[in-house]
């Protein structure tokens, strides 16, 4: 089936440095996502991103973190800086439509800031 | 709010058993929730496994049915005889045709003994 390829699948980073995770989606999906899955807990929304623009937003997603999508390459997740409790596994995901919400998931870039 | 809730796993079977995961949910602000059913597979990325967008339907695939209880509001995976190749963790998830973002229950872990 269609597959979302993360870059990279796990990163170790100092607190305060800058990440930038990368989610190559299904060629022909208009709508992405980031999630987040802090280990043993709940995978929760993040952020919804459409025609450059970001759609919808959860409180998770706090001032340090961005998305992009410069000219139709990677959709981005920057977090700039970034804190300890930013570790976690972010899955990006993409879809064709917004009927029906069916997603398509990479396999996730764990992320552990020490 | 909304909200999905599901069996705590690790829920344990052997081969050839049936199976029963519960999910339950909460739409407090979706008029018309979509629900899922994802599954993660051991070293895959989430992938649908099935969905109902309409109340009293039932999906189905691979052997697992699941049927949309308005009423009882529950979405509840089913399986007559399960095979080792189930062993995966299946979420529960609930969505909104006209917004942006789905939303998921904890995952449970299934492990199917040989």
């Amino acid at each position: 089936g269609p597959k979302v390829l993360q870059i990279p699948s796990h990163q170790i980073i100092d607190m305060g440095q800058m990440v930038t995770l990368n989610c190559d989606p299904v060629s022909n999906h208009l709508y992405f996502y980031w999630y987040k899955q802090i280990l043993g807990q709940q995978m929760e929304f993040l952020v919804n991103f459409y025609n450059g623009k970001v759609m919808e937003k959860s409180k998770l997603f706090k001032d340090q973190f961005s998305v992009e999508r410069p000219d139709g390459s990677y959709f981005t997740l920057k977090i700039q800086p970034t804190a300890l409790e930013d570790s976690a596994v972010y899955f990006c995901a993409s879809s064709r439509d917004i009927s029906g919400n069916t997603l398509y998931f990479g396999e996730g870039s764990r992320l552990i800031v020490v | 709010g909304d909200s999905v809730t599901q069996t705590e796993g690790p829920v344990t079977v052997s081969e050839s058993e049936s199976l029963i995961i519960n999910c339950t949910y909460s739409a407090t602000s979706i008029a018309y929730p979509n629900l899922f059913w994802y599954v993660r597979y051991p070293g895959e990325g989430l992938q649908l496994l099935l969905k109902v967008i309409t109340a009293g339907q039932k999906g189905s695939s691979r052997g697992f049915e699941a049927t949309y209880n308005k009423e009882t509001t529950s979405f509840h995976l089913q399986k007559a005889s399960v095979q080792e190749s189930d062993s995966a963790v299946y979420y529960c998830a609930l969505g909104d045709t006209n917004a942006y973002k789905v939303i998921f229950g904890k995952g449970t872990h299934l492990h199917v003994l040989p």
